[in-house]
Formats: C-alpha cells, structure tokens, sequence
C-alpha cells in the first residue's frame, strides 16, 4: 500500500509568483485535505475536496484553490505569493466515511516546504 | 469545534509512562477526542480516538472522564524515538472532515 506523497519536497519562489503543489493519495481514498503549518504552529486547514468538488474551506483567500482529479490526485495552486505563504504545505487524504465519529482518520504526506523570498 | 489547551512543552526520561493532559470544557455532545503526533518534517500521525471511558491501542491509551471536559493521552515506556509534538483535536466531523490543530505539546524524551 503506497502512502501519500508530495512534490516537490522544497520550493523556492519570489513575491508575486504563482505555484502548484501536487499530491498523490492513499490507495482507496477518495478525500484530500491541504493544511499550510508555519513554523511553530500547528496545521491550519485549507480545504478538502472529496469527490473531485470542494468540500470545504478553512480562513483563507481566494489565491489559494485547488483540484482533485479522477484518481483522487490532487493539487493546491497559490497565486500572487507573499512572504508569509513560507510555511510547510501538508496534503492529507482518507476515506469518507471511515469513523463513526464522522472525523475520518487522515493520513499525511511528509509535505512541501515552500520558502517566498 | 471545540477549543482545546494542553501544555506547551514535556520532558521524560526513556522507559517511563508519559500522560499528556487536554483540557476541552466546550466539547459537545457528538464530539470526539482525537490526538495525532508529529514528528520534525513529517505530517502529523494518528494516534488515537475516543468518546468515552478508556480506548486503548498498541501505541497509546485515552482516558476521558465522565464529564468529557478533558483527556489524557498516555504512552506507555517511552523512548527516545517518541520526541515529538502530540496534538489533541476535538470534533466531530460533520459536512467536513477537517482537522483543528492547536499549537500542540512538544514532548521531549532523554536517555
């Protein structure tokens, strides 16, 4: 069963740049969920899409958006960047469904350590 | 979803049991305590999930009192490998699965 991954692992970029971080799921799952984690801090969640159609959306402005494709890959696009998009970018995926609690278990990709100069 | 506290930081020492205590005075009624870990430049990692009473698993147990205002998250016999940051979330899902980290409890083991 291969987990979750992200590419890249480390992105350099300047003020006003755009760009794409991708994500490949679990096997099975059918949900992704991004979350930005700047240094210190827990995750903060961006949204989910479940079903290729977002599902959801954290505190966070419209430069921010995102896909999910067929094979429930999906891919998170920052558009005009500013310094304090530095952070990690973690993509989880998990199963809709899964927990009776309604709070499915997620699982997490080691990230994209995204760096705007 | 409800407001968590837990402390800042903990030390251990390889060997013993390390409880880590989440205060959650606003929880409703469907909400669930649920306690990821994670490591230096790595996701977070679930650990474990409760409603009630005791849930116990290979990694780690929960403790959640009747009153449900709080938990605790034991790790039995810990080691070295075991430093890292443990969060405690608490929710219940709904139309969205999303997960509300707080800034965590970064736990220390020495030898």
């Amino acid at each position: 069963e291969t987990g979750v991954t992200q590419s890249p692992t480390h992105l350099i970029k300047t003020r006003g740049q755009q760009v794409t971080l991708r994500c490949s799921s679990q096997s099975g799952h059918n949900t992704v969920s991004w979350y930005q984690q700047a240094l210190g801090q827990g995750p903060q969640f961006i949204f989910q899409y479940y079903r290729e159609e977002e599902n959801g959306r954290g505190n966070f402005p419209p430069r921010f958006s995102g896909l999910q494709f067929p094979n429930y890959s999906s891919e998170l696009n920052v558009n005009a960047l500013e310094l304090d998009d530095s952070a990690l970018y973690l993509c989880a995926s998990s199963l809709w469904g899964q927990q009776a609690s309604g709070l499915d278990t997620q699982y997490f990709g080691p990230g994209t350590r995204l760096t705007v100069l | 979803l409800a407001k968590t506290t837990q402390p800042i930081s903990m030390d251990s020492y390889e060997g013993q049991e390390v409880n880590i205590t989440c205060s959650h005075n606003n929880i409703a009624t469907n909400d669930y305590i649920t306690w990821y870990q994670q490591f230096p430049s790595q996701g977070p990692r679930f650990i474990i999930q409760g409603y009630k009473t005791k849930v116990t698993n290979e990694v780690a147990s929960l403790f959640i009192p009747a009153d449900r205002k709080s938990s605790t998250l034991s790790l039995p016999r810990v080691s070295l490998s075991d430093t890292a940051v443990y969060y405690c979330l608490v929710g219940s899902g709904g139309a969205t699965n999303k997960l509300i980290f707080g800034t965590g409890t970064l736990l220390a083991v020495q030898p």
